[in-house]
């Protein structure tokens, strides 16, 4: 079956602008993790939906948003973005919240000008 | 909070040589996983260990689970070429699907 999908690709954003990433699950899965990775910060949650709601969240300032829609696909928002929010975007999907394994698009990688 | 080191950071090594990447961790956890990252892609899934003294192996790698140690190793057997990239080592907790990563070890593994 297909993987996980991660519209778009690539990015590039002027800073102060806002952004929207998509992730398309699984099919079948409910739970989608949406994870920022740079260099000097390594791989850090940010959020995961399940059955359109949040179930946890990362320390992430609150320009950091997304969503979940009835189908599982999940969009990730950042506003006002910043330099330091340059990073490859990775979403993860799993059949249940919590003790599932993940699996991972091949990320979106944005970058902040 | 669920703190996650590994090491080491880097790694170079020759083919055909045996090394262990470690994985230590802080709190208890449900289950813990190990991924591969090759440049510029995503993670790919290697290893789920459950349980305590938990080992599995997959061609030249073969992980291994010590929850009293809080310790996970990463064995690499006769490395070869193609085993070059980063390994990450996380760890599931909190009861929701929250994955804390290690801060990774980069293998380069040289002909």
């Amino acid at each position: 079956k297909a993987g996980v999908t991660q519209t778009p690709r690539y990015l590039i954003k002027t800073r102060g602008q806002q952004v929207t990433l998509s992730c398309s699950p699984i099919s079948g899965h409910r739970s989608v993790s949406w994870y920022q990775q740079t260099p000097g910060q390594g791989l850090q949650f940010l959020f995961e939906y399940f059955s359109e709601t949040q179930r946890n969240k990362g320390n992430f300032p609150g320009r950091f948003s997304g969503r979940q829609f009835s189908n599982s696909r999940s969009e990730m928002n950042v506003s006002t973005l910043e330099l330091g929010d340059s990073a490859l975007y990775l979403c993860a999907s799993s059949f249940t919240s919590g003790s599932s394994e993940q699996y991972f698009g091949p990320g979106t990688r944005l970058t902040v000008t | 909070e669920l703190k996650v080191e590994q090491n080491p950071l880097f790694l170079s090594m020759q083919e055909g040589k045996n090394y262990t990447i470690y994985c230590n961790y802080s709190t208890t956890s449900d289950r813990l996983y190990w991924y591969r990252q090759d440049p510029g892609k995503s993670l790919e899934s290697l290893f789920v260990l459950l349980s305590n003294g938990a080992v599995k192996q997959e061609g030249r790698l073969m992980a291994s689970l010590d929850t009293k140690a809080r310790l996970s190793t990463l064995h690499i057997t006769a490395a070869v070429h193609d085993l070059s990239a980063t390994y990450f080592c996380a760890l599931l907790s909190g009861g929701y699907q929250k994955v804390t990563f290690g801060t990774g070890t980069k293998l380069q593994v040289i002909p």
